[in-house]
């Protein structure tokens, strides 16, 4: 089945600072991924929406400037935090859905990162 | 936008009982609509999904019903068993490509 990798898991930072997760699609082309932010004891909320070869599509109240997204190729997004702040602690997940073989919408989540600022 | 509303928060049962969780959606042209469950510090993992032109699904213990008239879905575990318990998510979504937007999440705790 499609699996999605996220790296890394876990990232322990300063304030101030800016952190880098790679969301990748393993074993099939993804040209569209999700990025999630998920706080403790809380639902997945959508963050935006990377397209590769163009911009990415933020939702309401989730400022694109703080948190770049980058889909460079069919099987890689990344998400930077710059400036990062201990408020931005929280587990982002990334997904990705295979369009070549799905024939519905699932996607494939990755593992999450656990993004610590001190 | 999409609004999904899910309950109850937290659900404790014994195990071998049933346990029902309901969502609501407010997008009339939402027609997905995937349950996931999700473990501590896990990603969600799919259990069962429905699309708009079904009224049931079932796997195994697992079932999910969805009534479009009324927006609403539900899933259905029996034969509960303490490896069930976890964190239920659903969601739904529109056609292929779009987001998905999660439910507020059910934590079920099933007791020996």
């Amino acid at each position: 089945g499609a699996v999605v990798s996220q790296h890394p898991s876990r990232v322990i930072c300063k304030s101030g600072t800016s952190v880098k997760i790679e969301c990748r699609s393993l074993d099939f082309q993804a040209t569209t991924m999700f990025w999630y932010r998920q706080f403790p004891k809380q639902s997945l909320m959508l963050m935006a929406t990377s397209n590769e070869g163009s911009k990415a599509t933020y939702e309401q109240g989730v400022e694109k400037d703080k948190f770049l997204i980058n889909h460079a190729s069919l099987t890689l997004s990344t998400l930077t935090v710059t400036s990062a702040h201990p408020e931005d602690s929280s587990f982002y997940i990334c997904s990705a859905r295979d369009p070549l073989t799905t024939a519905y919408n699932e996607q494939f989540f990755g593992p999450g990162t656990r993004l610590t600022v001190l | 936008g999409e609004n999904v509303e899910q309950h109850p928060s937290t659900l404790s049962v014994q195990e071998g009982d049933s346990a029902v969780i309901k969502c609501t959606y407010s997008d009339s042209a939402s027609n997905y609509f995937p349950w996931y469950k999700q473990e501590l510090g896990k990603r969600p993992q799919l259990i069962i999904d429905i699309r708009s032109n079904v009224g049931e699904k079932k796997d195994q213990r697992i079932a999910v019903t969805l009534n479009k008239t009324a927006k609403h879905f539900s899933l259905h575990i029996t034969e509960t068993q303490p490896e069930d318990s976890a964190v239920y998510f659903c969601a739904a979504s529109r056609t292929a490509g779009q987001k998905l937007v999660f439910g507020t999440g059910t934590r079920l705790l099933v007791s020996p």
